[in-house]
């Protein structure tokens, strides 16, 4: 089941802050982050993983709530390069002792972020 | 050189043809899959493996078939192609150190047009 993301489009002003939601109804390993420009592939942003641990790029933060399986996605002092569709991706949860997964990501719809000038 | 990349990147053809998308990676990683991305619908898994022998279906295989010819060859069939598979597929590779799903690294796409 597809995650939903929040809000569809934002649009801001260089440095502004803006945060993306993603939110699931399924238990969850993991989310993960991508940005994809327009025509590009999607990139790597990071990945928050369920009992804290966090891999990524150092001036990008997230956060992830395990009980509401919510993850949030924190755009500080926005430049023109971050433009661009936001994508999380969930990884579920088997539920199973130590916490194994299904191993697949499921994308969600995406959110577009415009930055001006 | 591209570390993933796809062959064609673009493609028309008509219905009822039989196509194949070919993805090749160098990054040595033994996780590949399968994806198609239609406008504000984000991205779909259509199949994925995690090694030559193991392949699996994703969330939307039907119409689809795939073929893991190596570790770092993965093709994306379409039987009878369809209007409604007119969309932009991409390749995506992943390593599988520490057990868990890590950085996928995607490959540029192919846009196919299915008329």
């Amino acid at each position: 089941q597809q995650p939903v993301q929040s809000p569809q489009a934002v649009i801001l002003r260089e440095g502004e802050d803006a945060v993306i939601n993603c939110s699931s109804s399924k238990a969850l390993y993991s989310v993960h982050w991508y940005r994809q420009k327009h025509g590009e592939a999607p990139i790597f942003l990071m990945i928050l993983l369920k009992g804290g641990e966090q891999k990524g790029h150092d001036k990008i933060s997230a956060s992830f709530n395990e009980k509401k399986q919510q993850s949030s996605l924190y755009l500080t002092a926005s430049q023109l390069s971050y433009s661009g569709t936001y994508f999380c991706g969930t990884e579920r949860s088997l539920g199973l002792v130590g916490g194994t997964s299904y191993g697949k990501l499921t994308f969600g719809q995406g959110t577009i972020l415009t930055v001006h000038p | 050189d591209a570390d993933v990349t796809q062959t064609p990147r673009n493609r028309i053809t008509k219905t009822g043809k039989r196509i194949m998308l070919e993805c090749s990676q160098t990054k040595g990683h033994d996780r590949m899959y399968w994806y198609r991305q239609d406008p504000g619908l984000g991205l779909q898994l259509i199949y994925y493996s995690f090694d030559v022998k193991d392949i699996n279906k994703g969330e939307i295989s039907d119409g689809y078939s795939v073929s893991r010819q190596a570790q770092a060859k993965f093709s994306l069939s379409l039987e009878s192609a369809i209007p409604n598979q007119t969309a932009l597929y991409f390749c995506a590779t992943s390593d599988s150190a520490g057990g868990g799903l890590n950085e996928q690294f995607f490959g540029p796409g192919t846009r196919l047009t299915v008329l």
